[in-house]
């Protein structure tokens, strides 16, 4: 089966800029997830979407970040305006439901100057 | 609040030298605690799932296992290809999420 996809791999802005990710999920997979990795440290979670319905985000900073997911697959993580404390990666991650093994996409790493 | 340790930070070891790494996790229900193996620049690839005490589970020249309190990753005769960090998470009933540890880098010398 085809893995999660995530674009852009790279992304480089200026702070204060607005920089969007882009998440295809597995396909089949009701539940997904955003993650934020920092250099040496575990994936923190962002938001968890159950289908399209977003079920928790109580660690997404709701003042500059947005995400969605349309018709229950693709789904998109925004942040505007970006700061420097924004710089890690960001993982897109799926699985059958809530409970089962996740599948990481490769992640985007979001660079901030 | 769910908290997962894992130790060591980093660990280097040569070719054969078998080891274990660590994972402590203090969690108000554990309904699964997962391995993940992630390499630069990618994202975490899942190993195993343990869902209870006594419970071990094995893939090539990892095998996994499983404490009221704690997870050990035990490396068998390791290959400089098994480098990378190993990241575990654990899975509680009442915030429905994952909370991952910061991992241990494993490095393999030939």
């Amino acid at each position: 089966e085809a893995g999660v996809v995530q674009s852009p791999r790279y992304k480089i802005i200026e702070k204060k800029q607005p920089v969007a990710f882009w998440c295809n999920p597995i396909s089949g997979h009701n539940t997904l997830y955003w993650y934020r990795q920092n250099l040496g440290q575990g994936p923190e979670l962002l938001i968890r979407y159950e289908n399209e319905e977003a079920v928790d985000d109580s660690q997404l900073p709701k003042d500059r970040f947005s995400a969605e997911r349309l018709k229950g697959v693709d789904s998109t993580l925004k942040i505007q305006p970006a700061e420097l404390g924004d710089s890690a990666v960001y993982l897109c991650a799926s699985s059958r439901n809530n409970n089962s093994p996740l599948h990481f996409g490769n992640g985007t790493r979001l660079t901030v100057t | 609040e769910d908290q997962v340790t894992q130790s060591p930070e980093a660990l280097r070891l040569q070719e054969g030298e078998s080891s274990s790494l660590n994972c402590s996790y203090t969690v108000s229900g554990l309904r699964g605690l997962f391995w993940y193996r992630q390499d630069p620049g990618k994202g975490p690839e899942f190993l195993f799932t343990l869902y209870s005490a006594g419970e071990e589970k094995e893939k090539e020249r990892l095998k996994a296992t499983l404490t009221k309190k704690e997870s050990f990753l035990h490396i068998t005769a390791p290959k400089p290809e098994d480098s990378a960090t190993y990241l575990c998470a654990v899975f509680d009933n009442y915030g429905q999420n994952f909370v991952f540890g910061p991992g241990t880098r494993l490095s393999v010398l030939p």
